[in-house]
């Protein structure tokens, strides 16, 4: 069975500090994408990256970047230069890799707070 | 373009009361899910649909819960009856299946809470 888990409940850091959210993932499957989404007060969810298992380079998208390491089932996300505004809740998915599978494996969350 | 629309945004109901809650999935996503967030827990798949098939129900809690999807642009989860066990948020999510797993974008969700 696939398992998302997300071991840190609660973050609170000073703005302008990094942090990193860790997530790691159990699944049989040779083939699978991870996927990061932010909650924010409003409690909708937002996407932010789908990586394949085939793909483990490191991704930046500005003030964010991922970490894939499949040795050891790690997907974790990092903010730099934190700001208010990344206040939220994170979660980490895991998703099958084939055709028409679409089911996400949500980990618990990760509540992150910025203070000023 | 309009993202997922989801109705009511808030439900008050009794226990025992049928509840329904609507979903409009963005046009021309063909997948449609249904999730339950609470607090103990967390985001939990309770079914999805493709080209307005049921795949997968297994996270359908009990036979009070029962889901539609009539037309590729509506989709409803009804409860009935419904227990204060419930009360929880209620996300619509949908994503293009292109084969592969894509982005789901996620409705505002609605508010349930059984008294």
């Amino acid at each position: 069975a696939q398992k998302v888990t997300q071991a840190q409940t609660e973050i609170s850091v000073v703005e302008k500090e990094d942090v990193t959210l860790d997530c790691v993932y159990e699944t049989r499957d040779t083939t699978y994408y991870l996927f990061w989404y932010k909650q924010p007060p409003s409690g909708e969810l937002v996407f932010l990256i789908r990586r394949n298992s085939f793909d483990e380079q490191n991704e930046i998208s500005g003030r964010y970047s991922w970490n894939f390491q499949k040795s050891t089932s790690s997907f974790n996300f990092t903010i730099t230069a934190s700001q208010v505004v990344d206040s939220a809740v994170y979660f980490c998915a895991l998703s099958e890799a084939k055709q028409g599978a679409q089911k996400l494996v949500f980990g618990q969350g990760t509540r992150l707070t910025i203070n000023p | 373009d309009a993202g997922v629309i989801q109705s009511p945004r808030h439900e008050v109901t009794e226990m025992g009361q049928e509840v329904t809650l609507r979903c409009k999935p963005i046009s021309g996503h063909n997948s449609l899910f249904w999730y339950r967030q609470t607090m103990m827990r967390g985001l939990e798949l309770l079914i999805y649909f493709n080209n307005n098939v049921p795949i997968d129900d297994s996270g359908m809690p009990e036979d009070r819960f029962s889901a539609k999807m009539p037309n590729a642009s509506f989709s409803t989860l009804k409860i009935q009856p419904s227990e204060p066990r419930d009360s929880a948020v209620y996300f619509c999510a949908s994503s293009a299946t292109g084969g592969l797993p894509n982005e789901q974008f996620f409705g505002p969700g609605t508010r349930l809470t059984v008294l």
